[in-house]
């Protein structure tokens, strides 16, 4: 069973550019997290998304990201635009969880993205 | 929503000394408290978690303690040894999403 799938591991844009980072869960699990890690700071969630549904996205700054995970194909953070302040590793996270247990979080290696 | 305070954000302990890190939350609704290790440069993963419903919890030298009347939780780690040094984070949950901590840099020294 492979595990949390993250493409790129590393990504490098200029201002004004699109980034498009890309999770695959765990087999078996519906639940992706995105989560994003500045250098020597802590994991800040950023949206926690089922197939074809957004259930909480609060973390998430209110223009330039989006995020989906479509009912067939890898779940993708998009960031429109980027700026400096962007770059960051962003960790996607998988669940089992169903709405009724809370479970352990399965993490991908990270996108770690870098504006120039 | 629901806030995460972790202490300290540097710590470091002779090996074979104890260390320990502690966290408090603010939603008394939060029902799950897991910690999570990340060596440089990999993905954190779970090393023990805590429900509401009890206490304590021990998995050989790593062992939790929740205290839901304060919403005060402390990860202990005994006879520490050089793998141990990581960051670890705590984080807390109620509705399903997870909550972490900033962090604590473990330093074991020799």
């Amino acid at each position: 069973n492979a595990g949390v799938m993250q493409n790129p591991r590393h990504l490098v844009r200029r201002r004004g550019q699109e980034a498009r980072l890309r999770c695959s869960p765990m087999k078996g699990h519906s639940h992706v997290y995105w989560y994003r890690q500045l250098p020597e700071e802590g994991l800040k969630f950023m949206v926690y998304l089922q197939k074809e549904n957004i259930i909480d996205e609060s973390g998430m700054p209110k223009e330039r990201f989006s995020a989906e995970f479509p009912k067939e194909g890898p779940s993708i953070l998009r960031i429109q635009q980027v700026v400096r302040g962007d770059s960051a590793a962003y960790f996607c996270a998988s669940s089992p969880l169903d709405s009724y247990n809370t479970g352990e979080l399965f993490f991908g290696e990270g996108s770690r993205l870098t504006v120039l | 929503g629901e806030n995460v305070e972790q202490h300290p954000s540097t710590l470091s302990v002779q090996e074979g000394d104890s260390a320990v890190i502690k966290c408090t939350y603010s939603d008394s609704a939060s029902n799950y408290f897991p910690w999570y290790k990340q060596e440089l440069g990999k993905r954190p993963q779970l090393i023990i978690d805590i429900r509401s419903n009890v206490g304590e919890k021990k998995d050989q030298r790593i062992a939790v303690t929740l205290n839901k009347t304060a919403k005060h939780f402390s990860l202990h780690i005994t006879e520490t040894q050089p793998e141990d040094s990581a960051v670890y984070f705590c984080a807390a949950s109620e509705d399903d999403k997870i909550i972490f901590g900033k962090g604590t840099r473990l330093h074991i020294l020799p």
